[in-house]
């Protein structure tokens, strides 16, 4: 089945260390987005790739960063996690021209 | 005042009722409306979409937009206890590529 897929599912980084997620498709969209969910909250766009174009929200913290190689995989990194980046971070794909995005199942940051 | 305001609930209904889950939202740039299904600790998954205003049915589920109430709701018909997660609406302006969320309605279907 076509996917989204993201690695890992669960993630434990110490205050201050760099810590990096990964995420991965099948569908073959030239749009990968990263949402980052604190619990009960909506999820909130940091920055999407269209095509190896890089977009980032105007909010988004210095401390993230983001690769997209290729077509199939992005990455997020984060440079010095803080307590206040304990969430679930979640990978979207879209196709240009469409409006629908598809989630992976996230991955869960802790940081002690 | 947040763009897109949705009740948190929880909202808890037996087995077999309607549910009615809403949202507003402020901007009236919104022209592309979604509702997600998030399962606990899992990422969300779509469940409808909707273009302007209007309604549309999968199913059991039914979406409907009405822009001059600045309104979206979603109908879920003979509800099951599978059913019970947090369910998110979606908005997106024509021409840009970022979805404004709700916060989420959690929803717990009784057996």
């Amino acid at each position: 089945d076509a996917m989204v897929i993201q690695n890992p599912r669960y993630q434990v980084t110490q205050f201050g260390k760099p810590v990096t997620l990964s995420c991965s498709q099948t569908l073959n969209h030239n749009v990968m987005y990263w949402y980052q969910q604190k619990s009960s909250q909506a999820p909130k766009l940091l920055f999407h790739y269209y095509d190896k174009d890089f977009n980032n929200e105007a909010d988004t913290p210095d401390n993230f960063q983001s690769r997209r190689p290729n077509t199939s995989f992005c990455f997020l990194d984060i440079r010095s996690p803080g307590l206040g980046d304990a969430a679930m971070y979640l990978c979207a794909t879209g196709q240009g021209g469409q409006e629908t995005q598809y989630f992976g199942p996230g991955t869960r940051l802790l940081v002690l | 005042q947040k763009e897109v305001e949705q009740d948190p609930g929880p909202l808890s209904v037996p087995e077999g009722a309607i549910v009615s889950l809403n949202c507003t939202y402020s901007n009236s740039a919104f022209q592309y409306f979604m509702w997600y299904r998030q399962y606990s600790r899992k990422g969300p998954e779509l469940l409808m979409y909707t273009y302007s205003s209007g309604n549309k049915e999968d199913g059991r589920f039914t979406a409907q937009v009405d822009k001059s109430s600045k309104y979206i709701s979603l109908f879920i018909r003979d509800s099951q206890p599978s059913d019970s997660a947090t369910y998110l609406c979606a908005m997106k302006e024509g021409g840009r590529r970022a979805l404004t969320f709700g916060s989420g309605t959690r929803l717990q279907v009784q057996p």
